[in-house]
């Protein structure tokens, strides 16, 4: 069974710095895409950047990259500029299938606080 | 275009009461996924429909079960409340074909048992 792992409980960064959420994963498929989404207090889940395993450039959306590692299953989220707006949860998602579903196996989460 | 809309916002119930929960899916999307999230923990595959059918299912027993209906809208019900079952439930609905299938989420249905 796919797991997904994210070791920071919480992060903060200063306004304007950057900072790096880290996520692991586990899987023994060879295809598979991974996400980041953010959750404000508002509750809606967004979706952030998206990464497909077969592509060895990482995504970068705006002010947001990833650094992908396949080898290592690592998945780490990076926030460019950091902005009081982009405060929220932040969920790594891998997407298997099971019985023909198309899942999502979210993370535990990573709170991130900006500091002004 | 409208986004995913799910009903109603909050919802209190007792023990060992049954409730249904509803979510109307993005225009243009034919499949539905249902997520329990409990709080301080990522969300939880429940199930997905996909033309009206179950198209897969995570570690949930059968009192939980769903429809989707002819328009692609679902319903997820919940039978035999617990007090474990409080949790804020998750709509998303994806687009048909497409390479990502990208879910795209509602904004939840924060359900407390008592």
């Amino acid at each position: 069974a796919q797991t997904v792992t994210q070791s920071q409980p919480e992060m903060s960064v200063q306004e304007a710095e950057t900072v790096t959420l880290s996520c692991t994963y586990d899987t023994s498929e060879s295809d598979y895409y991974l996400f980041w989404y953010k959750q404000p207090p508002s509750r809606q889940m967004i979706l952030v950047i998206r990464q497909e395993a077969y592509k060895q450039q990482n995504a970068t959306e705006n002010r947001f990259s990833v650094n992908f590692q396949k080898a290592a299953k690592s998945f780490s989220l990076k926030i460019s500029d950091s902005q009081l707006g982009d405060a929220a949860m932040y969920f790594c998602a891998y997407r298997g299938t099971i019985q023909g579903a198309q899942k999502l196996v979210f993370g535990q989460g990573t709170r991130l606080t900006i500091n002004p | 275009e409208t986004g995913v809309t799910q009903s109603p916002t909050h919802l209190i119930k007792t023990r060992g009461q049954q409730v249904t929960l509803r979510c109307s899916s993005q225009s243009g999307h034919n499949t539905v996924s249902w997520y329990q999230q409990a709080l301080g923990q990522g969300p939880q595959f429940i199930f997905q429909y996909y033309r009206e059918e179950e198209n897969g299912r995570g570690n949930f027993p059968p009192r939980f079960s769903g429809l989707q209906f002819p328009n692609y809208s679902s319903e997820l019900n919940v039978n035999a409340l617990e007090l474990d079952d409080s949790a804020l439930y998750l709509c998303a609905s994806s687009p048909a074909g497409g390479r990502y299938n990208e879910q795209f989420f509602g904004p939840g249905t924060r359900l407390t048992v008592l």
